[in-house]
């Protein structure tokens, strides 16, 4: 059981390229959702997902899109890097238990 | 719409001192309300949740808060403070229970 796992971990990108975050849960949760995370202001929620084929926007949806193929996997794509981009990026899963979150360890993005 | 306001991004306390972190929310229906702890370069880890029932919660490593509907207050409080202690501290509210919407964060040290 590895909870929620997160590849990569660290990514720098070009301005303009496109990449996709993996995020995978063994948990069986229904819910999984991004955040980001920038220094001062805590962390913002992009996209969420309620279960498999179903998604929708966050506080900051804009320039990130997201899929839900299966309930193991929810994959945050990047169509066109931006430096307002670089982040760490948090990817959480969750069942019904209200809170009861489980985070992965984070990728950290760096846009130049 | 949801918010959390935390008020002092930065709080520095002696070791065995009271903790006193403060959590204010604004929600347009019933909140749940939880506290994350986030230690250097790791993921969020819930330490405690309020979503109906007693208004007093307790959570792990000793720490309580105390959910007060007339002061759309959530405070987080342990009464002895441990230099293992020293973390960030977010507040977050949720509609759902499952979508989350974070406090800029609170840096807690801890001073020997």
């Amino acid at each position: 059981n590895a909870g929620v796992t997160q590849t990569p971990k660290f990514q720098v990108l070009k301005t303009g390229q496109s990449m996709t975050l993996q995020c995978a849960q063994d948990m069986n949760h229904e819910y999984m959702s991004w955040y980001r995370q920038d220094p001062g202001m805590g962390l913002r929620l992009i996209h969420y997902s309620v279960g498999a084929g179903i998604t929708d926007q966050g506080e900051v949806p804009n320039g990130y899109n997201v899929s839900r193929s299966t309930t193991e996997d929810f994959p945050l794509r990047l169509l066109s890097a931006a430096p307002s981009q670089t982040s760490v990026y948090f990817c959480a899963s969750s069942y019904m238990d209200p809170g009861r979150a489980f985070f992965g360890q984070g990728t950290r993005l760096t846009v130049v | 719409a949801q918010s959390v306001t935390q008020l002092g991004s930065h709080v520095s306390v002696s070791e065995g001192a009271l903790v006193l972190l403060r959590c204010n929310y604004s929600s347009s229906v019933p909140p749940y309300l939880f506290w994350y702890v986030q230690y250097p370069n790791q993921g969020l880890q819930l330490l405690l949740k309020y979503t109906t029932g007693a208004t007093l919660v307790k959570g792990i490593n000793g720490f309580e808060a105390e959910f007060k509907k007339s002061e759309t207050s959530f405070h987080l409080t342990k009464p002895s403070a441990h230099m293992s202690d020293a973390a960030e501290y977010f507040c977050a509210v949720s509609p759902t229970g499952n979508q989350f919407y974070f406090g800029t964060g609170t840096s807690l040290t801890v001073i020997p």
